[in-house]
């Protein structure tokens, strides 16, 4: 089955402590992205990455890191969480290089820092 | 900065009705507009619009792309209670991979 998986899907962790979400989808897109999902502010995008070895910042970047090694894997990093990394997180991945394509969402990450 | 914003915020109607949910833009260098359905979990696809006056359709939702007035709009006819979820407009430009949602509008059917 064609989809985005994300790893895990929930998480409450302390202040400092580094984490990494899981990115994989298997369709072979090769645009991959990170939102984050907060109330009254919709989703913003954190990290995206056009090709393998390509990231760039989103508009939400502070805090975060992205690595892509391989086109099925996008994760990403947490060095230092706190409490207003606190959200729900998305992966999405499009088959066209660019996000405004067609993207496909992972089921989501909801993720709690105290 | 590129900005989206939808109208209404949250909207409650009675099954059978027609809804129309509306987004407006502002973005250099447009590409594409998208539209995204979101029930308690991932957003999924809708539409994507890149040309003015061009409706997009499937089944009773269709959507269409006004680029002088920088506006969509999304049409649901006879709505279910199955269309009940947060609506999403994104705008996406050329030159600049980063892709902008709106704060969405929440849309409640009520059978």
């Amino acid at each position: 089955e064609a989809q985005v998986t994300q790893n895990p899907r929930y998480l409450i962790t302390v202040t400092g402590k580094k984490l990494t979400v899981t990115c994989s989808q298997n369709m072979n897109h090769e645009y991959m992205s990170w939102y984050r999902q907060d109330p009254g502010l919709g989703l913003r995008q954190i990290y995206y990455s056009m090709n393998v070895e390509v990231t760039d910042k989103g508009d939400v970047p502070e805090g975060y890191k992205v690595s892509r090694k391989e086109k099925r894997n996008f994760p990403l990093i947490l060095e230092s969480p706190s409490p207003n990394q606190t959200s729900l997180y998305f992966c999405a991945s499009s088959p066209g290089g660019w996000g405004g394509y067609e993207q496909y969402f992972g089921p989501g990450t909801r993720l709690t820092v105290t | 900065e590129d900005k989206v914003v939808q109208s209404p915020l949250s909207l409650v109607v009675h099954e059978g009705d027609t809804v129309t949910l509306n987004c407006s833009y502002e973005v250099t260098n447009f590409r594409s507009l998208l539209w995204y359905k979101q029930e308690k979990k991932a957003p999924t696809f809708l539409f994507m619009l890149t040309s003015s006056g061009i409706e997009k359709k499937s089944g009773r939702l269709s959507s269409i792309l006004d680029k002088k007035e920088l506006f969509s709009i999304l049409n649901i006819t006879a709505t279910q209670t199955g269309d009940s979820a947060i609506y999403l407009c994104a705008v996406d430009p050329f030159g600049n991979e980063k892709l902008t949602f709106g704060t969405g509008t929440r849309l409640t059917i009520i059978p």
